[in-house]
């Protein structure tokens, strides 16, 4: 049980936007930084955002992250098939000392 | 360009002791400002932080594994190391070594290797 909660799936036409949201509470995402990750099949997870709203280089602008209170959001504008993945958002928890993931979502390109 | 690679048996008999170990390569373990973690995958579920070491040997572990865990770096051989003991079958899972700045985000990544507890 996950104390980063994000919605199971998400999913959407080539060429629309999702957005994924990941819901926590002040001893976490209201009081730290939050990076996304992005899990293709079979492979290792990728850094997307980190530090709430920033992309590393070589990630597309149309990845985007904000957050706002206890919650976070990334948008991904532009879908491609390619995007189809499992998505995570991470933060750290003063509470819990530790770092904690979201429990992921499933990014389907209809 | 930045890998890590982690290395150690596949399979791991109930209540022995899970060794892993991530090499390093193209840059330094001693690099100041980052940390050296462990993050794992049970087949079909999220991801769960397993513990993070700085090159000096300082550490800190998830609460739920501490009592389990030891983490140790050898900057020599730039490598750090997974211990985790008394392993059930709840502990199998893809082990993957991660480097991440202290906010924590995780920038590079091993490929990840999966551990099997079974006898």
């Amino acid at each position: 049980q996950s104390v980063l909660t994000q919605p199971p799936s998400v999913s959407a036409a080539p060429g629309q936007m999702v957005t994924i949201s990941c819901s926590g509470s002040t001893s976490n995402i209201g009081n730290n930084y939050v990076s996304w990750y992005q899990q293709l099949p079979g492979t290792a997870p990728k850094l997307l955002i980190y530090e709430n709203n920033n992309r590393p280089s070589g990630i597309p602008d149309r990845f985007s992250g904000s957050k706002s209170g206890t919650s976070a959001t990334l948008g991904i504008t532009g879908l491609q098939t390619g995007d189809e993945a499992d998505y995570y958002c991470g933060t750290w928890d003063s509470g819990l000392s530790a770092h904690v993931f979201g429990s992921g979502t499933k990014v389907t390109v209809l | 360009q930045l890998q890590l690679q982690e290395s150690g048996p596949g399979l791991v008999k109930p209540s022995e002791t899970l060794s892993l170990t991530c090499t390093v390569s193209g840059g330094s373990i001693s690099i100041s400002g980052y940390y050296w973690g462990w993050i794992r995958q049970p087949p079909g579920k999220g991801l769960e932080w397993i513990g993070s070491i700085y090159y000096s040997g300082s550490t800190y572990y998830h609460p739920s594994l501490k009592s389990r865990v030891t983490i140790s770096v050898d900057t020599s051989k730039n490598q750090f190391s997974l211990k985790l003991t008394s392993v059930t079958a709840a502990d199998t899972a893809l082990y993957y070594c991660a480097r991440h700045h202290h906010n924590p985000n995780y920038d590079y990544w091993g490929q990840g290797t999966l551990v099997t507890v079974s006898s």
